[in-house]
């Protein structure tokens, strides 16, 4: 496995701000992921975020909303761009190690008013 | 497309009961699956997981075998406790493909 942390756990944001969600993982790997959990959901993927690559969006995530970025084999972020109360959600990140298994990041619960 | 749909809860049981949540899938050729476990205020851990047709996966006292004939990935405890109380969710990825496809929860409450 892999320890996987994430800055911040938890934020409360206004609308019509920013935030930047770090994820910090503690060996290398290719790909890593973007979930959100909205309240008493299940987890959505948000896109893919390949080192070298542009991100790979899902259907309904574009990228001006969550600007994603993989400087390295290590990091990523997410932003979440001008938030609206519907932004309200669990935010993780996960990274995939060998046999096709993912492991998850804390997360980082977001609140917007 | 592919997708995950497990029994609704909430779930209550008493310590030491058996546990079974049911999860079925439908998928094109053979996914790979899990049960990923989510406790109150933290992140989700992987549980468990099946590779191939018959595999059985087990971790923690929890079990859950790969059927390919009925498409289902159930989790069983033989004895749960108060401490298993969390949400379970069950998942599958397509063969070549990158994302996890996730069931929509099922909360489990255990009561001493």
């Amino acid at each position: 496995s892999a320890v996987i942390s994430q800055k911040p756990s938890r934020d409360i944001c206004q609308r019509g701000t920013s935030l930047t969600i770090q994820c910090q993982v503690d060996s290398q790997v290719t790909m890593m992921f973007w979930y959100r959990q909205q309240p008493g959901q299940s987890l959505t993927l948000i896109a893919t975020a390949n080192q070298g690559s542009e991100a790979t969006y899902e259907s309904g995530f574009v990228i001006d909303k969550f600007p994603i970025s993989r400087p390295n084999l290590t990091f990523s972020t997410l932003t979440v761009s001008n938030m609206s109360p519907e932004d309200s959600s669990i935010y993780l990140c996960s990274v995939e190690l060998g046999a096709d298994t993912q492991y998850f990041g804390p997360g980082t619960r977001l609140t917007v008013l | 497309g592919n997708s995950v749909t497990q029994m609704e809860g909430p779930v209550t049981l008493s310590e030491e009961a058996f546990l079974t949540i049911n999860c079925t899938y439908t998928a094109t050729g053979y996914p790979s699956l899990f049960w990923y476990v989510q406790y109150p205020g933290e992140g989700l851990q992987l549980l468990l997981k099946a590779t191939k047709a018959d595999d059985k996966g087990s971790n923690k006292g929890f079990e859950a075998t790969y059927r390919k004939e009925t498409t289902s990935f159930h989790l069983e405890k033989g004895s749960v406790q108060v401490s298993d109380s969390a949400v379970y969710f069950c998942a599958l990825r397509g063969p070549g493909a990158q994302k996890l496809v996730f069931g929509q929860g099922t909360r489990l409450t255990i009561n001493p």
